[in-house]
């Protein structure tokens, strides 16, 4: 296991069409979490799953906004007719128990979206 | 939205030199964590003091917390042009382990 894997690395769309992203994380752990960063900007909470529950939503996911993770591995995240706004890297990490224990919070290299 | 408050912005300095950067942040907290990000790159953790911590030491990091001033600095001893990236503190407030809320971090710049 060589750490959290987010696919697609980078991704250019057009606005209105519908991206999804993959997160694989660390296979123990349990919890995973989801990210946005825009330029210049720290990283901003959006959801997080402990094992395929979703158990928090950040007011920044809007309804054009879905994420799974159906059997408690990977997760998607799916934005539907995105906007130009949603340009940024999106980050998934993984925890054996809660991000904010530290170094077992292991971040992926994030999918940077860009909206055309 | 963001808890932490960094500053500075920016930071350059020549390799050798030292680096500080620091955190405010606004509400109580279980702990507080450094990351590192290279440019594009993901998040990489450097350390994590607790609420009950003063000063923490690893390698060439020293962080201190100021939970009476809600505050945290950072600081990178004999810099190197590979400690070149943006560096955040994050703190975790809410019920343990839940998330981590991320300043708007500092840029580092270790010119050779």
């Amino acid at each position: 296991d060589t750490g959290v894997s987010q696919d697609p690395r980078h991704k250019i769309t057009k606005r209105g069409q519908n991206v999804t992203f993959r997160c694989d994380p660390i296979s123990e752990h349990n919890r995973l979490y989801w990210y946005r960063q825009t330029l210049g900007q720290g990283p901003e909470f959006l959801t997080y799953f402990q094992n395929e529950a979703q158990l928090e939503k950040s007011r920044l996911l809007s309804d054009r906004f879905s994420a799974e993770r159906p059997k408690g591995s990977f997760s998607t995240l799916e934005i539907q007719r995105t906007e130009q706004g949603d340009s940024a890297m999106y980050l998934c990490a993984s925890s054996l128990e809660g991000i904010a224990g530290g170094r077992n919070g292991i971040f992926g290299q994030g999918t940077r979206l860009t909206v055309v | 939205s963001q808890q932490g408050e960094e500053d500075p912005q920016a930071l350059s300095i020549q390799e050798g030199e030292n680096a500080t950067m620091n955190c405010s942040y606004k509400t109580s907290i279980n702990n507080l964590q450094w990351y590192r990000q290279n440019s594009g790159r993901g998040l990489v953790h450097l350390i994590l003091i607790r609420s009950n911590e003063r000063e923490k030491h690893s390698g060439r990091l020293r962080v201190t917390l100021d939970t009476s001033k809600k505050s945290s600095s950072l600081l990178i001893t004999a810099s190197r042009a590979a400690d070149t990236a943006s560096y955040f503190c994050a703190t975790d407030a809410g019920a343990a382990g839940n998330k981590l809320t991320f300043g708007g971090g500092t840029r580092v710049l270790v010119k050779p």
